[in-house]
Protein backbone atom coordinates (compact mmCIF):
# COMPACT_ATOMS: atom_id res chain seq x y z
CA UNK A 1 0.00 0.00 0.00
CA UNK A 2 1.37 3.38 -0.08
CA UNK A 3 3.16 4.75 2.12
CA UNK A 4 3.18 8.07 4.15
CA UNK A 5 2.37 11.62 2.16
CA UNK A 6 3.15 15.26 3.11
CA UNK A 7 2.31 17.69 1.28
CA UNK A 8 3.28 20.34 -0.08
CA UNK A 9 6.96 19.03 -0.74
CA UNK A 10 8.40 22.51 -0.58
CA UNK A 11 7.21 26.02 0.56
CA UNK A 12 8.62 29.27 0.82
CA UNK A 13 6.61 31.89 2.50
CA UNK A 14 7.74 35.66 3.59
CA UNK A 15 8.24 36.23 7.64
CA UNK A 16 4.97 36.38 9.53
CA UNK A 17 2.72 34.77 7.07
CA UNK A 18 0.76 31.45 7.99
CA UNK A 19 1.40 27.54 6.36
CA UNK A 20 -0.06 24.33 6.69
CA UNK A 21 1.36 21.48 6.13
CA UNK A 22 -0.65 18.27 5.70
CA UNK A 23 0.09 14.65 6.38
CA UNK A 24 -1.47 11.51 5.07
CA UNK A 25 -0.44 8.62 7.14
CA UNK A 26 -0.47 4.83 6.27
CA UNK A 27 -4.31 4.01 6.09
CA UNK A 28 -5.44 2.24 9.64
CA UNK A 29 -2.25 2.93 11.33
CA UNK A 30 -3.56 4.78 14.81
CA UNK A 31 -0.12 6.81 15.68
CA UNK A 32 0.39 9.95 14.15
CA UNK A 33 3.78 12.30 15.09
CA UNK A 34 4.86 15.42 13.58
CA UNK A 35 8.78 15.98 13.48
CA UNK A 36 11.00 18.84 13.30
CA UNK A 37 14.37 18.34 11.49
CA UNK A 38 17.09 21.05 11.35
CA UNK A 39 19.85 21.05 8.76
CA UNK A 40 22.51 18.77 9.28
CA UNK A 41 20.25 17.63 12.98
CA UNK A 42 18.34 14.44 13.82
CA UNK A 43 14.10 14.90 13.68
CA UNK A 44 13.13 16.39 17.34
CA UNK A 45 9.61 15.13 18.14
CA UNK A 46 6.59 18.11 18.38
CA UNK A 47 3.68 16.01 18.77
CA UNK A 48 1.99 12.85 18.63
CA UNK A 49 -1.76 11.83 18.03
CA UNK A 50 -3.43 8.57 18.90
CA UNK A 51 -6.70 8.42 16.27
CA UNK A 52 -8.23 11.89 16.48
CA UNK A 53 -6.49 12.78 20.13
CA UNK A 54 -3.43 14.78 20.60
CA UNK A 55 -2.03 13.05 23.57
CA UNK A 56 1.21 15.06 23.62
CA UNK A 57 2.12 18.47 22.17
CA UNK A 58 4.72 19.00 24.74
CA UNK A 59 7.61 19.02 21.55
CA UNK A 60 5.52 21.94 19.96
CA UNK A 61 7.75 25.05 20.47
CA UNK A 62 5.67 27.68 20.59
CA UNK A 63 2.01 28.72 20.49
CA UNK A 64 2.29 29.46 17.06
CA UNK A 65 2.56 25.84 15.92
CA UNK A 66 -0.86 23.97 16.16
CA UNK A 67 -1.73 20.87 15.32
CA UNK A 68 -4.47 18.68 14.25
CA UNK A 69 -6.30 15.76 13.00
CA UNK A 70 -9.92 15.86 13.44
CA UNK A 71 -11.15 12.55 11.98
CA UNK A 72 -8.26 10.55 13.11
CA UNK A 73 -6.55 10.18 9.64
CA UNK A 74 -4.92 13.27 7.59
CA UNK A 75 -3.47 15.87 10.08
CA UNK A 76 -2.68 19.20 9.48
CA UNK A 77 0.52 21.52 11.15
CA UNK A 78 -0.02 25.18 10.80
CA UNK A 79 2.40 27.88 12.07
CA UNK A 80 1.25 31.05 12.49
CA UNK A 81 3.14 34.10 11.75
CA UNK A 82 6.12 32.53 10.60
CA UNK A 83 9.69 33.32 11.44
CA UNK A 84 12.89 32.25 10.33
CA UNK A 85 13.85 30.11 13.03
CA UNK A 86 10.71 27.98 11.68
CA UNK A 87 12.69 26.77 8.55
CA UNK A 88 13.09 23.17 8.61
CA UNK A 89 12.15 19.97 6.77
CA UNK A 90 8.94 18.71 8.63
CA UNK A 91 8.05 15.22 9.41
CA UNK A 92 5.41 13.66 9.96
CA UNK A 93 5.21 9.68 11.07
CA UNK A 94 2.59 7.03 11.64
CA UNK A 95 2.52 3.54 13.26
CA UNK A 96 -0.03 0.75 13.85
CA UNK A 97 0.51 1.39 17.72
CA UNK A 98 2.40 3.54 19.90
CA UNK A 99 4.91 2.04 21.49
CA UNK A 100 8.17 0.19 20.56
CA UNK A 101 6.29 -0.11 17.12
CA UNK A 102 8.35 1.11 13.95
CA UNK A 103 7.75 4.74 12.53
CA UNK A 104 7.17 5.14 9.01
CA UNK A 105 7.98 8.50 7.58
CA UNK A 106 6.49 10.39 4.80
CA UNK A 107 9.41 12.64 2.70
CA UNK A 108 8.67 15.68 4.31
CA UNK A 109 8.05 19.13 3.80
CA UNK A 110 11.20 21.41 3.33
CA UNK A 111 10.07 25.29 4.77
CA UNK A 112 11.61 28.00 3.92
CA UNK A 113 10.63 31.32 5.73
CA UNK A 114 12.17 34.30 3.86
CA UNK B 1 15.71 12.64 29.68
CA UNK B 2 16.69 9.78 26.73
CA UNK B 3 19.16 10.74 24.38
CA UNK B 4 21.11 9.29 21.51
CA UNK B 5 24.70 10.12 20.77
CA UNK B 6 26.40 8.76 17.73
CA UNK B 7 29.34 8.92 15.57
CA UNK B 8 30.45 12.13 14.38
CA UNK B 9 30.75 12.14 10.11
CA UNK B 10 31.34 12.58 7.65
CA UNK B 11 32.66 9.35 6.58
CA UNK B 12 34.26 8.74 3.77
CA UNK B 13 34.84 5.08 2.22
CA UNK B 14 35.82 2.78 -0.84
CA UNK B 15 33.62 -0.04 -1.97
CA UNK B 16 33.91 -3.44 -0.05
CA UNK B 17 35.51 -1.42 3.21
CA UNK B 18 34.22 -2.14 6.65
CA UNK B 19 32.03 0.31 8.17
CA UNK B 20 30.93 0.66 11.54
CA UNK B 21 29.12 3.62 13.10
CA UNK B 22 28.90 3.80 16.96
CA UNK B 23 25.91 5.08 19.07
CA UNK B 24 25.08 5.43 22.49
CA UNK B 25 22.11 6.17 23.73
CA UNK B 26 20.88 7.32 27.58
CA UNK B 27 17.49 5.97 28.65
CA UNK B 28 15.36 4.98 32.04
CA UNK B 29 13.64 1.68 31.28
CA UNK B 30 14.26 -0.89 28.72
CA UNK B 31 14.37 1.41 25.39
CA UNK B 32 13.36 0.05 21.73
CA UNK B 33 16.26 1.44 19.51
CA UNK B 34 15.97 1.92 15.71
CA UNK B 35 18.83 2.73 13.12
CA UNK B 36 17.33 4.75 10.16
CA UNK B 37 18.53 5.76 6.84
CA UNK B 38 18.07 9.08 4.47
CA UNK B 39 19.25 8.53 1.31
CA UNK B 40 19.85 11.32 -0.63
CA UNK B 41 16.50 13.25 -1.77
CA UNK B 42 14.33 10.58 0.11
CA UNK B 43 12.87 10.21 3.35
CA UNK B 44 13.68 8.27 6.41
CA UNK B 45 13.66 4.47 6.42
CA UNK B 46 13.98 2.19 8.79
CA UNK B 47 16.44 0.03 8.30
CA UNK B 48 16.90 -2.28 11.60
CA UNK B 49 15.67 -2.66 14.45
CA UNK B 50 16.29 -4.23 18.43
CA UNK B 51 13.51 -4.12 21.36
CA UNK B 52 15.80 -6.02 23.78
CA UNK B 53 18.84 -6.80 25.25
CA UNK B 54 21.37 -8.85 23.33
CA UNK B 55 19.14 -8.78 20.21
CA UNK B 56 20.28 -8.60 17.18
CA UNK B 57 18.98 -6.38 13.87
CA UNK B 58 20.03 -6.82 10.76
CA UNK B 59 19.01 -5.95 7.22
CA UNK B 60 20.33 -5.17 3.55
CA UNK B 61 24.09 -6.53 5.00
CA UNK B 62 24.02 -4.02 8.08
CA UNK B 63 23.33 -5.37 11.45
CA UNK B 64 23.31 -3.92 15.15
CA UNK B 65 23.24 -5.60 18.27
CA UNK B 66 21.23 -3.85 21.46
CA UNK B 67 24.02 -4.14 23.87
CA UNK B 68 22.64 -3.04 27.95
CA UNK B 69 26.11 -3.34 29.57
CA UNK B 70 27.76 -0.64 27.35
CA UNK B 71 24.19 1.27 26.39
CA UNK B 72 25.43 1.29 22.41
CA UNK B 73 23.81 -0.11 19.57
CA UNK B 74 26.51 0.10 16.76
CA UNK B 75 25.69 -0.17 13.61
CA UNK B 76 28.16 -2.27 10.93
CA UNK B 77 28.30 -3.80 7.20
CA UNK B 78 30.70 -5.79 6.13
CA UNK B 79 31.39 -4.52 2.42
CA UNK B 80 29.80 -1.63 1.72
CA UNK B 81 28.73 -0.39 -1.89
CA UNK B 82 28.14 3.04 -3.56
CA UNK B 83 24.68 2.66 -2.96
CA UNK B 84 25.05 2.38 0.76
CA UNK B 85 25.99 6.35 0.53
CA UNK B 86 23.42 8.07 2.92
CA UNK B 87 22.56 10.02 6.39
CA UNK B 88 22.75 7.00 9.01
CA UNK B 89 20.25 7.60 12.09
CA UNK B 90 20.75 6.31 15.49
CA UNK B 91 17.14 6.28 17.18
CA UNK B 92 15.72 4.73 20.42
CA UNK B 93 12.26 4.65 21.87
CA UNK B 94 12.15 5.02 25.63
CA UNK B 95 9.46 4.12 28.23
CA UNK B 96 6.80 6.54 25.96
CA UNK B 97 6.11 6.73 22.09
CA UNK B 98 8.35 9.93 20.93
CA UNK B 99 11.60 8.49 18.77
CA UNK B 100 14.66 10.75 20.27
CA UNK B 101 17.31 10.93 17.42
CA UNK B 102 21.07 11.11 17.08
CA UNK B 103 22.46 14.01 14.53
CA UNK B 104 23.43 11.36 12.03
CA UNK B 105 26.20 10.32 10.12
CA UNK B 106 26.78 10.99 6.55
CA UNK B 107 28.45 7.76 4.93
CA UNK B 108 29.81 8.62 1.43
CA UNK B 109 31.05 5.50 -0.37
CA UNK B 110 33.62 5.88 -3.30
CA UNK B 111 33.85 3.53 -6.01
Amino acid sequence: GAGVSQSPRYKVAKRGQDVALRCDPISGHVSLFWYQQALGQGPEFLTYFQNEAQLDKSGLPSDRFFAERPEGSVSTLKIQRTQQEDSAVYLCASSLESWGQPQHFGDGTRLSIL
Amino acid sequence: GDSVTQMEGPVTLSEEAFLTINCTYTATGYPSLFWYVQYPGEGLQLLLKATKADDKGSNKGFEATYRKETTSFHLEKGSVQVSDSAVYFCALSGGDYKLSFGAGTTVTVRA
